[in-house]
C-alpha cells in the first residue's frame, strides 16, 4: 500500500528554470494539499484540490501552478523558479467524502519534496 | 492564522507522561481541536481531535477545559520516539475545506 508519495524527494535547480513537483495517491482521496515549510513560518498552504479538475489558491500560491486531471495525482509546478521557493514541499490528502468522524479532517502527507532554488 | 498558543517547547524523561498545553481562548462553538505531530524530516501525522469532551485512542488522550479556551495533549508513556513538533489547531468541521493552520508548535523532546 503505497499510499501517498513525492518526487522527486531532493531537488536543486536554477533560478528561472521551471520545476514540476509529482504528488500520487493510491487511497482515491477527494481532497489534496500542497504545503511548504520554511524556517520561522511554519506550514503554509499553496493550492489545493477538492476533486479532479478543482482547483483553489491557499494562501501562498504566487509563482506556482496546479493541475488535477486524475483524483491521483496532483502536480506542482513552479513556472520561473526564484531563491525564495527554496522550501520543503509537503502534499497532503483528506478523505472528507468518506463521511466518518475521524476522516472528516485528518489529512495525510507525504514525505515532502526538499527543493533548492540556486 | 493559527488562533492558538503554544509554548516553544518541553522536556519530558522517557516512560513519562508528557502533557502538552494548547491555548485557543478565541475558539467558536463550531471549531474542533486538532492535534498533529511532524517528527523531524518527516510530513504531520494527525494524532488526535475533539469538540468538548475529552477523546483517547491508541496514541494519546486530548482533555478539553469546560469552557473550552485550553486543552492539553497526554501522551501517557512518552517514548524517544515521541519526540517531534506537536501542533495544536483549531478548526472548523463545517468550513468547506477545513482547511489546517499550522503555527508554531511545541517542540517535545524525550530523554532518555
Amino acid at each position: 500500500d503505497a499510499g501517498i508519495t513525492q518526487s522527486p524527494r531532493y531537488k536543486i535547480t536554477e533560478t528561472g528554470r521551471q520545476v514540476t513537483l509529482m504528488c500520487h495517491q493510491t487511497w482515491s482521496h477527494s481532497y489534496m494539499f500542497w504545503y511548504r515549510q520554511d524556517l520561522g513560518h511554519g506550514l503554509r498552504l499553496i493550492y489545493y484540490s477538492a476533486a479532479a479538475d478543482i482547483t483553489d489558491k491557499g494562501e501562498v500560491p504566487d509563482g506556482y501552478v496546479v493541475s488535477r486531471s486524475k483524483t491521483e495525482n496532483f502536480p506542482l509546478t513552479l513556472e520561473s523558479a526564484t531563491r525564495s521557493q527554496t522550501s520543503v514541499y509537503f502534499c497532503a490528502t483528506s478523505n472528507r467524502a468518506s463521511g466518518s468522524r475521524r476522516s472528516y479532517n485528518e489529512q495525510f502527507f507525504g514525505p515532502g519534496t526538499r527543493l533548492t532554488v540556486l | 492564522d493559527a488562533k492558538t498558543t503554544q509554548p516553544p517547547s518541553m522536556d519530558c524523561a522517557e516512560g513519562r507522561a508528557a502533557n502538552l498545553p494548547c491555548n485557543h481562548s478565541t475558539i467558536s462553538g463550531n471549531e474542533y481541536v486538532y492535534w498533529y505531530r511532524q517528527i523531524h524530516s518527516q510530513g504531520p501525522q494527525y494524532i488526535i481531535h475533539g469538540l468538548k469532551n475529552n477523546e483517547t485512542n491508541e496514541m494519546a488522550s486530548l482533555i478539553i477545559t469546560e469552557d473550552r479556551k485550553s486543552s492539553t495533549l497526554i501522551l501517557p508513556h512518552a517514548t524517544l520516539r515521541d519526540t517531534a513538533v506537536y501542533y495544536c489547531i483549531v478548526l472548523d468541521r463545517g468550513s468547506t475545506l477545513g482547511r489546517l493552520y499550522f503555527g508554531r508548535g511545541t517542540q517535545l523532546t524525550v530523554w532518555p
